[in-house]
């Protein structure tokens, strides 16, 4: 496990349709964030966990979007009732959050969301 | 991104020097950062800055004046492959989540 890994790459899906993505961070990292990113733009926050507890979801987009980390190990975030509006990519990251670490995120390589 | 300004493009020549400049908002700071995103990829990690100063890693520097809310990256001896974007970060909170600006979108010319 040398990385964060993500699972889809690309997703292709009808508007309306629910989609779920995986995230498996770096194996000793007790922190997982979300993210999403638009063309031209820098990532946007969306959640994050301390190990299994979600400790900020306020970002999340809508109702719409919810996400897991039940074991403390990956995670899932899912969108339900899916718009075009929804159509970027994902991206996850994780760190080491303990006394004198830098807390440095490491990002995994996304899932494309593409909305029809 | 919200809070945090750096310029959208630059251009510079292989085995030039080049400064990309982020100005941040100083509330809840706790550290900056920078990474590298070639474009359909993840942002890579490149420095961390917490304190004033100058951190030197290789052919990349960053530089931090918290008082101003300002961070440079310096990239010497540009290569080709630099070509891509930089993305200045902001962390904050005890989340420290992390706000990004918009990147600066770096072109290498030979």
């Amino acid at each position: 496990d040398t990385g964060v890994s993500q699972d889809p790459r690309h997703k292709i899906t009808k508007r309306g349709q629910n989609v779920t993505f995986r995230c498996d961070p770096i194996s000793e990292h007790n922190r997982l964030y979300w993210y999403r990113q638009t063309l031209g733009q820098g990532p946007e926050f969306l959640t994050y966990f301390q190990n299994e507890a979600q400790l900020e979801k306020s970002r999340l987009l809508s109702n719409r979007f919810s996400a897991e980390r039940p074991k403390g190990s990956f995670s899932t975030l899912e969108i339900q009732r899916t718009e075009q509006g929804d159509s970027a990519m994902y991206l996850c990251a994780s760190s080491l959050d303990r006394v004198g670490a830098k807390n440095i995120q490491y990002f995994g390589a996304g899932t494309r969301l593409s909305v029809l | 991104g919200q809070n945090i300004d750096q310029p959208t493009e630059m251009t510079a020549t292989e085995g030039a020097i080049v400064q990309i400049n982020c100005t941040y908002q100083t509330s809840g700071f706790n550290g900056l950062f920078w990474y590298q995103q070639h474009a359909g990829e993840a942002p890579t990690f490149l420095s961390y800055n917490v304190l004033d100063g100058l951190e030197e890693k290789g052919r990349f520097s960053s530089f931090l004046s918290r008082s101003k809310g300002y961070s440079y990256l310096l990239l010497k001896e540009l290569q080709m492959k630099d070509s891509a974007s930089y993305l200045c970060a902001r962390s904050s909170g005890s989340a420290r989540q992390l706000t990004f600006g918009s990147g600066t979108q770096l072109t290498v010319l030979p």
